[in-house]
């Protein structure tokens, strides 16, 4: 069955030093990835979108890359700050098709 | 825009009674989804509409379970009886195009429901 694994549920880092977190797939090819991030009591707000052919896209402080050998996308906040601090989600969609698949989610703290 | 618009933000009902969430979704967009979100389960997709028109429903999780898009700018999700178990928050998003992939999703404030 399709499984969509983020790396772990909580992650903590200190302000100003990146964080990377990791979005792996299974028993599915996906046309494109995106990845979400949802505050506590509020809906999911999109950050980036990144397709098959792509291996990395950067959008200020963030980069998101996507390795389809490895079955695999890493998304990074360079310079973090404790602004950053949320869940993030990524989401996996196949072309032409609009349901997307997400993951868990992973929280990230990030410590002054 | 105002954004996606849900009603109501929270709602408590009892087991057995029947829930109707409502959404609205950003003028323009010819895609709605309906999703449910629990700790246990994570972001799940129950139903999407294309123009309308319900595509694919293969996460509506039983027949007590329906939805409808009457109009481009309205859509509810009615739960027929209500069970504890259906407690969550349920999101609904948009997004612009009915075909075509990649387009990012535009989420509502979501509905928070407890069924005791």
């Amino acid at each position: 069955s399709q499984k969509i694994e983020q790396n772990s549920e909580a992650l903590n880092i200190q302000e100003g030093k990146t964080a990377t977190l990791t979005c792996n797939y299974t028993n599915y090819s996906p046309a494109y990835l995106q990845w979400y991030r949802q505050d506590p009591g509020r809906g999911p707000v999109f950050l980036l979108l990144i397709r098959e052919n792509e291996k990395e896209k950067r959008k200020e402080r963030l980069k998101v890359t996507f390795d389809t050998t490895l079955k695999q996308s890493l998304f990074h906040i360079t310079a973090s700050q404790p602004a950053d601090s949320a869940t993030y989600l990524c989401a996996l969609g196949r072309g032409n098709n609009n349901d997307m698949r997400f993951g868990a989610g992973t929280r990230l703290t990030v410590k002054p | 825009d105002a954004g996606v618009i849900q009603s109501p933000r929270h709602e408590v009902t009892e087991m057995g009674q029947e829930v109707t969430l409502r959404c609205k979704p950003i003028s323009g967009h010819n895609s709605l989804f309906w999703y449910r979100q629990t700790m246990m389960r994570g972001l799940e997709l129950l139903i999407y509409f294309n123009n309308n028109v319900p595509i694919d429903d293969s996460g509506m999780p039983e027949d007590r379970f329906s939805a409808k898009m009457p109009n481009a700018s309205f859509s509810t999700l009615k739960i027929q009886p209500s069970e504890p178990r259906d407690s969550a928050v349920y999101f609904c998003a948009s997004n612009p195009r009915a075909s075509g992939d990649g387009y990012e999703q535009y989420f509502g404030p979501g509905t928070r429901l407890t069924v005791t």
